[in-house]
């Protein structure tokens, strides 16, 4: 493990479906972020959290709402999907203005 | 914002060749550039970093160079082996925290 932890690690969801997903990182980091990351495309980044704060939303649908509960956890609720949101769903964490991020293992997604 | 354009998307190279990979940033005020290597099925993993205040850095075969005037920074790979076949990005942080990633490229490293 790296510190940052996704769960669940696979998930099969209908389009009607409510789940979330969880990201929970022991490193002391005070940045959060999610990053969709899709087959044969670049890492969209969709938000950042600093201090706990949403500091950034990349122009996400409603359908995926972010919770930051503290420092620690982040959470993604997923309603109401469409077949093209299934892809990878990746969570990282950084110290506010050091260095790079460390990723989770991500959150394989389909939709049905 | 930054954008962050990376070349080329695949690249093939013999066991034992080097491998370079170039992005270009846009945002002058960017000051630290991280490459991530992502296996098949594998979070990204951050491989080498370097920072604005400096040129060059080295880490066994790897090396980063970076040319600020020209905004542009590289990723060598030296004595490439099998292992090293993943996918490879660049990023850049500007004046905000958030990193904005290149488009990745697949590395296959041939026999």
């Amino acid at each position: 493990e790296t510190g940052v932890t996704q769960t669940p690690r696979h998930l099969v969801m209908g389009m009607t479906n409510k789940k979330s997903l969880k990201c929970e990182q022991h490193l002391g980091h005070n940045a959060m972020y999610w990053y969709k990351q899709s087959a044969k495309k670049p890492l969209e980044l969709m938000f950042v959290y600093n201090f706990k704060e949403q500091t950034e939303n990349n122009s996400v649908p409603s359908r995926f709402s972010p919770e930051c509960p503290n420092s620690s956890h982040l959470f993604l609720h997923l309603h109401t999907l469409q077949p093209e949101d299934s892809a990878l769903y990746l969570c990282a964490s950084s110290q506010v203005g050091e260095n790079g991020y460390t990723f989770g293992s991500g959150t394989r997604l389909t939709v049905v | 914002g930054e954008n962050v354009e990376q070349h080329p998307s695949t690249l093939s190279v013999q066991e034992g060749d080097s491998a370079v990979i170039k992005c270009t940033y846009s945002d002058s005020a960017s000051n630290y550039f991280p490459w991530y290597k992502q296996e098949l099925g594998k979070r990204p993993q951050l491989i080498i970093d370097i920072r604005s205040n400096v040129g060059e850095k080295k880490d066994q075969r790897i090396a980063v160079t970076l040319n600020k005037t020209a905004k542009h920074f590289s990723l060598h790979i030296t004595e490439t082996q099998p292992e090293d076949s993943a996918v490879y990005f660049c990023a850049a942080r500007g004046g905000g925290n958030k990193l904005t990633f290149g488009t990745g490229t697949q590395l296959k490293v041939e026999l």
